[in-house]
């Protein structure tokens, strides 16, 4: 099954609205990082993560280690937060990034 | 302040014909460098890393191969492309002796074999 499932898989926004991006982990992780992909394909970082919460200006993500799963909440979404968020734990059996399938997500006006 | 280049930018192969793309990272002394792979639409798998010059570890087998030619020189190649070959390629760094560590990519290469 999937090692970083991601959820949902595309999500519709207006303008001014708030969201949750959800990732759960079936692997043992210790790191998780969310990423932004823009159209052209550039992979912007949003969050590198232990254990815990961060936050940046609208955005706020947290990583729960022991329930094996990373949220990334938007608020008050504007048109240029459009793109794929992607999460991506890392692995410590292996110690490689796994990436989840990526959020689509379309900010409407 | 590091900077990632990734060469060519897109590029149109044949079945059969060779490809190389490349990724150079100025900056950063020894950086660990990574290959990743993207199906259009698809997510990203790591492909290869490195940790240093000359040493080069497989991660997915994909009929490709990579090489760390100089410390800021990551080189992807194959000599028969295939068309599952077609996707975007993307090159990350992260510190030195960190597996861990925060990874930062470059602004990928788009492949199309036809």
């Amino acid at each position: 099954g999937d090692q970083v499932k991601q959820s949902p898989s595309a999500l519709s926004l207006q303008e001014g609205t708030n969201s949750a991006l959800r990732c759960n982990f079936s692997i043992a992780t210790t790191t998780v990082q969310w990423f932004l992909q823009n159209p052209r394909g550039s992979l912007m970082n949003l969050f590198y993560l232990v254990p815990g919460t961060k936050e940046n200006g609208r955005l706020k993500s947290t990583f729960n280690s022991k329930e094996s799963y990373s949220t990334l909440h938007i608020r008050d979404a504007q048109l240029e937060d459009s793109g794929t968020y992607f999460c991506a734990a890392l692995n410590t059996g292996n110690y490689k990034y796994v990436f989840g399938a990526g959020t689509r997500l379309k900010v409407i006006a | 302040a590091q900077t990632i280049h990734q060469w060519p930018v897109a590029e149109i192969k044949a079945v059969g014909s060779p490809l190389s793309l490349g990724c150079t990272i100025k900056g950063k002394s020894s950086p660990n460098l990574y290959w990743y792979w993207q199906a259009t639409g698809g997510t990203l798998q790591q492909l290869f890393y490195s940790i240093t010059v000359g040493q080069v570890e497989s991660v997915v087998q994909l009929n490709l191969s990579a090489s760390r030619p100089k410390d800021d020189q990551f080189i992807l190649s194959t000599e028969k492309l295939l068309l599952s070959h077609s996707g975007f390629y993307l090159c990350a760094w992260s510190l030195t002796g960190a597996n861990y560590a925060e990874q930062f990519f470059g602004p990928g290469t788009r492949l199309t074999v036809l």
